[in-house]
């Protein structure tokens, strides 16, 4: 089975708080790709990273941080010092190898909340 | 940086109506999709299509019919709107790594 659980439905924290939200995937390909994009309140769907299953390089890029861990099937989501404009919704998402035309397994999202 | 744009940002329709949602990308894609996205149910794939002229249905497609007649354009069509249509559209394109780019986004309303 294909599938994406992102099982925090929505996190609130307080800003400059660091923040992990949690995504862990099943699949039975050996190759596949991973993804993490936000949904801002205003709508729009942008694209924040992809990582390949044969990559396991933490990656950084400013405050935002992702663990990719194989062995635990999970590609997790760090905020630095959150700040309210990350408030948004984050979705994380598997495009498996044996799909063709790159369709996209989505997990339910995580609403994240900011105070300041 | 690619643009992906929804012909509409808000819609009103009556039950019954044939409802026309256009989506077009600048950036030459072959594959586009088209999402639903429902509060507690997350994005559901309606229909994509790989190529002109070509689709193929994704996990809802009751209800809706898709067009490509170019490689920029890809519909997608409620044939009789009904209520339970009323959601927020997305259209995306995808790039050659994979990466969906999305548009804003079509909140319908079925009254």
């Amino acid at each position: 089975a294909q599938k994406v659980t992102q099982a925090q439905t929505e996190i609130s924290v307080v800003e400059k708080e660091d923040v992990t939200l949690d995504c862990v995937y099943e699949t039975r390909d050996t190759t596949y790709y991973l993804f993490w994009y936000k949904q801002p309140p205003s709508g729009e769907l942008v694209f924040l990273i992809r990582r390949n299953s044969f990559d396991e390089q933490n990656e950084i890029s400013g405050r935002y941080s992702w663990n990719f861990q194989k062995s635990t099937s999970s590609f997790n989501f760090t905020i630095t010092a959150s700040q309210v404009v990350d408030s948004a919704v984050y979705f994380c998402a598997l495009s498996p190898g044996g799909y063709s035309n790159y369709q996209l397994i989505w997990g339910a999202g995580t609403k994240l909340i900011i105070k300041p | 940086d690619v643009k992906v744009t929804q012909s509409s940002r808000y819609l009103v329709k009556r039950t019954g109506e044939k409802v026309f949602l256009e989506c077009v990308q600048d950036m030459d894609h072959e594959n586009m999709f088209w999402y639903r996205q429902d509060p507690g149910l997350g994005l559901r794939l309606i229909y994509f299509s790989y190529d002109v002229k070509m689709k193929e249905k994704g996990d809802i497609p009751e209800g809706y019919s898709v067009s490509r007649e170019k490689k920029e354009r890809f519909s997608l069509i409620l044939e009789s709107a009904s209520t339970n249509q009323t959601s927020m559209y997305l259209c995306a394109s995808i790039g050659q790594g994979g990466e969906a780019f999305f548009g804003q986004g079509t909140r319908l309303t079925v009254v």
